[in-house]
């Protein structure tokens, strides 16, 4: 069954330092997401991406993050200055017409 | 404000033992209400999606039940396999994709 992968599973960041996840999304699915969970708390929303662009961001998404798809498969988010609060799990999550599907996440560690 | 609440947070059953999971949610104009399961250290893993109150889905010993203002996993039997924090999610449907998330429950299923 096709799955969300992303890399890596687990990143430890200087404070201060820039920070790129990546995620594949499921071939066939057309919208994008980063979802994040600090640890104990509800999976949040921070943004949603279609045809190349934005189409929906949180107030979390500020302007020190930022998304990319940078071919036909990969799709990041990338942390430009990493504080200590942005430690959390960050879920990559694709979909065609269906359910978002989810992938098992990077831990990141802001140090 | 859109929002869900689950209840309880947590939940301990002996296998064998059925019981119910309650999510409670405030959108404006629901476009789908979803359930997922989590496993520790795992991303959201898509269970069901409800539409309208009055509809249920089935997959082996779950059941999801959905009205105008709560949706419901039933758990018929459990085993501990099922063992899992069970996430419930919302989608509005004005011209958003985002889903909001629950804090779960916690399920423990004991032998």
């Amino acid at each position: 069954e096709p799955e969300v992968t992303q890399t890596p599973s687990h990143q430890v960041t200087q404070m201060g330092q820039e920070v790129i996840l990546r995620c594949v999304p499921i071939s066939n699915h057309l919208y994008f997401y980063w979802y994040r969970q600090i640890l104990g708390q509800k999976v949040e929303f921070l943004v949603s991406f279609y045809n190349n662009e934005i189409s929906e961001k949180s107030e979390i998404f500020d302007d020190q993050f930022s998304v990319e798809r940078p071919d036909g498969s990969n799709f990041t988010l990338k942390i430009r200055s990493t504080k200590l609060e942005d430690s959390a799990m960050y879920f990559c999550a694709s979909s065609g017409t269906g359910p978002q599907h989810f992938g098992d996440g990077t831990r990141l560690s802001i140090l | 404000e859109d929002q869900v609440t689950q209840s309880p947070e947590a939940l301990r059953l002996q296998e064998g033992e059925s019981s119910s999971l309650n999510c409670s949610y405030t959108v404006s104009g629901l476009r789908g209400l979803f359930w997922y399961r989590q496993d520790p250290g795992k991303g959201p893993e898509f269970l069901f999606t409800l539409y309208s109150a009055g509809e249920e889905k089935e997959k082996e010993r779950l059941k999801a039940t959905l009205t105008k203002k709560e949706s419901f996993l039933h758990i018929t039997a459990p085993k501990p396999e099922d063992s899992a924090t069970y996430l419930c999610a919302v989608q509005a449907i004005r011209n958003t994709d985002k889903l909001i998330f629950g804090t779960g429950t916690r399920l423990q299923v004991f032998p």
